[in-house]
């Protein structure tokens, strides 16, 4: 079946360093892959999205590239900001299946401090 | 454009009392919706999901079950909470972009006592 496996948490930076957070997947086919990020108290919200291998997903200085060879999808920001504090998701769709359901990694707390 | 909304927001029931959570969107139309629900610190678990009007899967066999009387309707009941029960109750549906990409509403804090 498939699966996503994500960095453990959780992560705490100064404000303005380098993120990362690992994110490989297990699954057949060529799926979409996703990263969505939840703030305290809130719904998950799409940060970004890549559809095919080499595609990069980018949003509000965040970035991520699919990696078909290394079946990974990390997440990227040059310089984080004491606002990017909250639960990063990293999500898969598979690319066949009538409800095309998504499989969620665990999760990682990234807590930055100013 | 699309929205989903989900009420209540906060939700605080005995253990033993019945539940009943609905989720609508709005903007769209036959979308695929679905139920999470995360626990305390943990990640997410799929518990229903609906490709159609009355058409429902259940991913986790438990107390609770889904209706989806109309199109943009989605209900998560149970007729007797338990406290493993508690927790953040999320409804979502799927874009209709051909990623496959998930929208999610606003949640709903359930605590059972």
């Amino acid at each position: 079946g498939n699966s996503v496996t994500q960095m453990e948490g959780p992560v705490t930076l100064s404000e303005e360093a380098f993120l990362t957070i690992n994110c490989t997947y297990t699954a057949t086919g060529y799926p979409s892959l996703f990263w969505y990020v939840q703030y305290p108290g809130e719904g998950l919200q799409l940060l970004l999205k890549a559809t095919k291998a080499d595609d990069k997903g980018s949003n509000k200085g965040f970035e991520a590239t699919y990696r078909k060879e290394t079946t990974s999808f990390h997440l990227e920001k040059g310089s984080v900001q004491v606002s990017d504090s909250a639960v990063y998701f990293c999500a898969l769709s598979p690319s066949s299946g009538s409800a095309r359901q998504l499989t969620f990694g665990s999760g990682t707390q990234l807590t930055v401090l100013p | 454009s699309q929205t989903i909304h989900q009420w209540p927001a906060t939700l605080v029931q005995p253990v033993g009392s019945p539940l009943s959570l609905e989720c609508t969107v709005e903007g769209t139309s036959n979308p695929n919706l679905y139920w999470y629900r995360q626990a305390a610190g943990r990640g997410l678990q799929l518990l229903f999901y609906s490709v159609g009007i009355g058409q429902i899967s259940s991913e986790v066999p438990q107390n609770l079950s889904a209706s989806r009387p109309q199109d943009r309707q989605f209900i998560l009941s149970s007729k007797k909470l338990l406290l493993s029960d508690s927790g953040f109750y999320l409804c979502a549906w799927r874009g209709t972009s051909g990623y496959n990409e998930q929208f999610f509403g606003p949640g709903t804090r359930l605590t059972v006592l």
